[in-house]
């Protein structure tokens, strides 16, 4: 199987930066996603991170380093509509499947 | 993006009946779908995998027999839960593949089993 790990919950203020961690086993490992998800609803993507380094896409930035199975999805400049789980996923290309982690909860405060 | 619909968004059903949902690639032909299933405050966790003209691959844990996965055209899977039973109230969510590994997801059916 494959392990993911992100921490459960987070809060930050608006305006401020929050990075969210995740690591993920590296044996198999073809990329690594990042979906936004509000409650009751699907996953909307964000990210999607093949070899190592920052990519940047507006507020958000996502890292990645295949050496070390870690990768940080970065938000700048929050605003209240950015609470929401931000899910970490990892795509094994041999399976052709997409592992989803437990997912992050953000809350953004005023 | 890829548009991915889903039928019913929401759908009560009373113990012991079954329920079909469908999953539609609007704008793309999908030859693999995915359908994933979420618990409260729980991440999504992948249930099958649907190949248009072949069965499914079920994921470990998962009953095929009563969670049954039509993949019959390119645009549409579905996923039927037979005889439902109050444990499989859950957050049910398709998605389509449109390019290697990127997937986009429908907005879900709400499942609740009384």
């Amino acid at each position: 199987g494959q392990n993911i790990d992100q921490p459960t919950e987070m809060t930050a203020t608006e305006g401020a930066i929050v990075q969210i961690n995740c690591t993920y086993q590296t044996s198999g490992f073809n990329g690594l996603f990042w979906y936004q998800q509000h409650a009751g609803e699907a996953p909307t993507f964000l990210s999607y991170n093949v070899l190592d380094g920052l990519e940047e896409k507006g507020r958000f930035s996502s890292f990645l380093s295949r050496s070390k199975g870690y990768s940080y999805l970065l938000l700048k400049e929050l605003q209240m509509k950015d609470s929401a789980s931000y899910l970490c996923a990892e795509y094994g290309g041999a399976t052709n499947k997409l592992i989803f982690g437990t997912g992050t909860l953000l809350a953004v405060q005023p | 993006g890829a548009v991915v619909s889903q039928h019913p968004s929401r759908v009560i059903c009373k113990s012991g009946t079954s329920v079909k949902i469908e999953c539609r690639s609007l704008d793309f032909q999908a030859t693999t779908m995915f359908w994933y299933r979420q618990f409260p405050k729980q991440s999504l966790m992948l249930m099958a995998t649907s190949n248009e003209g072949s069965k499914a691959t079920y994921e470990q844990g998962v009953e095929k027999d009563k969670f049954l996965i039509n993949h019959a055209s390119l645009t549409l899977s579905t996923l039927t839960v037979t005889s439902a039973h109050p444990e499989d109230s859950s957050f049910y969510i398709c998605s389509s593949r449109l390019v290697e590994a990127t997937q986009y997801f429908g907005p879900g059916t709400r499942l609740l089993v009384l």
